[in-house]
């Protein structure tokens, strides 16, 4: 069974970085591309980042390019966000999910990223 | 970028069929996927490319379809159990970005 357990999330202040991490088990981690998802309070849900199952690739939304960057170290099943230049809008939940073929096929149960003075 | 417009809500009562829609452009030339988000839990998937595929343990009361811009998401005989937002999602390869759609809530 797939579980994803993110970590890392808080308060930060406008401007500020942190890293979000997602350890991943039950799945042979190295085999799948994996994504951040984000969501607001009271808001939808918002697609943040992917990376692929060999790290060769990576994609950002817009709306974190040149801010955020994703990363994952095999050897500890691990997936990473980190996060700089942080803005009010950023905060929200943040998921990690394991990807299928551009299926969002498993889910985290989030972490909880405020930025706030 | 590509956008999915989705209804704010859709209300049914228990027992009958409710269908959620998920529209863009072209949408049927995409793979269309289904997510479910319970108050206070995270999502799961429900519901994955137009074809009658669902993950393990996701009962056959889901169902969904895709043609031309629209693309649906069918819940027969619907229970309590169900209420939830439901997001529609697609890779779009032109921009290589997930996109999901704005959420349905259903209100049982």
């Amino acid at each position: 069974q797939v579980q994803l357990v993110e970590s890392g999330g808080g308060v930060v202040q406008p401007g500020g970085s942190l890293r979000l991490s997602c350890a991943a088990s039950g799945v042979t981690f190295s085999m799948y591309g994996m994504h951040w998802v984000r969501q607001a309070p009271g808001k939808g849900l918002e697609w943040v980042a992917l990376i692929q199952y060999d790290g060769s690739r990576r994609y950002h939304a817009d709306s974190v390019k040149g801010r955020f960057t994703i990363s994952r170290d095999i050897s500890r099943n691990t997936l990473y966000l980190q996060m700089d230049s942080l803005r009010v809008e950023d905060t929200a939940m943040y998921y990690c999910a394991k990807d299928r073929i551009s299926i969002i096929e498993n889910w985290g149960q989030g972490t909880m990223l405020t930025v706030s003075s | 970028s590509y956008v999915l417009t989705q209804p704010p809500s859709v209300s049914v009562a228990p027992g009958q069929t409710a269908r959620i829609t998920c529209g863009g452009k072209n949408i049927g030339s995409k793979s269309v996927h289904w997510h479910q988000q319970k108050p206070g839990q995270a999502p799961v998937l429900v519901f994955y490319d137009d074809d009658s595929d669902r993950p393990p343990g996701v009962l056959e009361r889901f169902s969904g379809s895709n043609s031309g811009n629209t693309a649906t998401l069918t819940i027969s005989r619907v229970e309590a159990g169900d209420e939830a937002d439901y997001y529609c999602q697609v890779w779009d390869s032109t921009s290589d970005h997930v996109v999901f759609g704005g959420g349905t809530k259903l209100t049982v």
